[in-house]
């Protein structure tokens, strides 16, 4: 089945501590995004990236910094720099804007994150 | 002013009606629309994108955009309980396929 797979479904942290949150897809698409979803809001952009080993800041981006080694795999991490990282955490992807196509991202499971 | 309007809600509607959701947006510029269905503790579903203006269906949602007056709306047709979700609304922006989100409004479908 292709699609998009994230881990863990929820995850505990403690203040000061790092947290890696994976996203996986073979759904062999460009395009990988991560959002951020809190209660009653949006969802917001924290990091995207277009091409293997390229990567680019979303709108919120202090506090997360990201990796994109792979095609398949863009994890996010949550540092201890994140002031209120507590949120429902969302990636997506998509076909590359060049490719011509709709381009409608299409979305993981999300993890949610806890700050204990 | 939030790039992306909507209604919070949440909208009533009866089974078998159909349901209107609307969003607005400010920058004049966008081009492409995008609609997605959230239920609740789950990720966001897919359900059409519009980006001329006027009418498109698919099934029993239609997508209008009206670019003179920013706004663009889903409807859903014969309306079911399963419907009952939040439905965002968001439009790209930029060349790089970023997607701005609305916040959602939440619809009710009532048997």
């Amino acid at each position: 089945d292709g699609g998009i797979t994230q881990s863990p479904k929820y995850l505990f942290r403690k203040e000061g501590q790092n947290v890696t949150l994976s996203c996986e897809q073979n759904l062999n698409h460009d395009a990988m995004y991560w959002y951020r979803q809190d209660p009653g809001q949006g969802l917001r952009l924290i990091y995207y990236s277009q091409i293997v080993n390229d990567f680019q800041k979303g709108d919120i981006a202090e506090g997360y910094s990201v990796s994109r080694e792979k095609k398949e795999s863009f994890p996010l991490t949550v540092t201890s720099a994140q002031k209120n990282p507590t949120a429902f955490y969302l990636c997506a992807s998509s076909l590359s804007p060049t490719s011509g196509a709709t381009n409608e991202q299409f979305f993981g499971p999300g993890t949610r994150l806890t700050v204990l | 002013q939030k790039e992306v309007e909507q209604n919070s809600g949440p909208l009533s509607v009866p089974e078998g009606a159909i349901a209107s959701l609307n969003c607005t947006y400010s920058d004049r510029g966008s081009q492409s629309f995008f609609w997605y269905r959230q239920y609740s503790g789950k990720s966001p579903e897919f359900i059409m994108f519009i980006y001329s203006n006027g009418d498109k269906e698919d099934g029993r949602f239609t997508a209008q955009l009206n670019k003179a007056s920013q706004y663009v709306s889903l409807l859903i047709r014969d309306s079911q309980p399963s419907d009952s979700a939040t439905y965002l609304c968001a439009l790209r922006a930029g060349g790089y396929n970023k997607l701005i989100f609305g916040a959602g409004t939440r619809l009710a479908v009532h048997p």
